[in-house]
């Protein structure tokens, strides 16, 4: 498609269990982000794709977050042992130039 | 360090009013951007505008206008004959080139019809 998708929209998950949040960028964007968006305040970054090589992971919160992109195109996020403060917006944005262009989010609620 | 400030958390005017939401940014680098994204209900952020440090022309696009001031480091946004579609919350964003943007608390628009 013509923007940056994310899948799931909304996921629900029991507090321990483990989740995957999938984003897939622009077609030919190189460098690819995710951001993690709690309720009323500002994304913040988590880490950072140049092609299938991670070079920035300084944000993500704990050993417990873990992302990929294997092929340098479809990036999973993937958040092992949820706890309840892991609820919130969790977005991707690939660049082109200087401007991020975000998908749609995935809303992660931890019971 | 990099840090954006966006003073007012919610404003709400009456459709037609025209209406500024203000930002305000710090940074050390000479090299730097600035974006406004729009966050509407359904949740996608949709990029605005894209200004870099050497360019201080202002900008108009429609019923949209940013005033962009290195000496008050600030970069504004101002709504001309607000329409309830102009609801959402109105991040602005700083890139200093770097590995990330930094984003402020965003801005909670709501046009009252």
């Amino acid at each position: 498609g013509a923007g940056v998708s994310q899948s799931p929209r909304y996921k629900v998950a029991k507090r321990g269990q483990d989740v995957a949040l999938r984003c897939d960028p622009i077609s030919g964007h190189v460098s690819l982000f995710w951001y993690q968006q709690a309720l009323g305040q500002g994304p913040e970054f988590l880490t950072y794709f140049q092609n299938e090589a991670q070079l920035d992971k300084s944000g993500l919160p704990s050993d417990r977050f873990f992302a990929e992109r294997p092929e340098g195109s479809v990036s999973t996020l993937k958040i092992q042992r949820t706890q309840q403060e892991d609820s919130a917006v969790y977005l991707c944005a690939s660049r082109r130039s200087e401007t991020q262009y975000f998908g749609p989010g995935t809303r992660l609620l931890v019971l | 360090a990099q840090k954006v400030t966006q003073a007012q958390t919610e404003i709400s005017v009456v459709e037609k009013e025209d209406v500024t939401l203000d930002c305000v940014y710090e940074t050390r680098d000479t090299t730097y951007y600035l974006f406004w994204y729009k966050q509407p209900p359904s949740g996608e952020l949709v990029f605005l505008i894209r200004r870099n440090s050497f360019d201080e022309q202002n900008e108009i696009s429609g019923r949209y206008s940013w005033n962009f001031q290195k000496s008050t480091s600030s970069f504004n946004f101002t709504i001309t004959a607000s329409q309830v579609v102009d609801s959402a919350v109105y991040f602005c964003a700083l890139w200093n080139t770097g590995n990330q943007f930094y984003f402020g608390t965003g801005t909670s628009l709501t046009v009252i019809p």
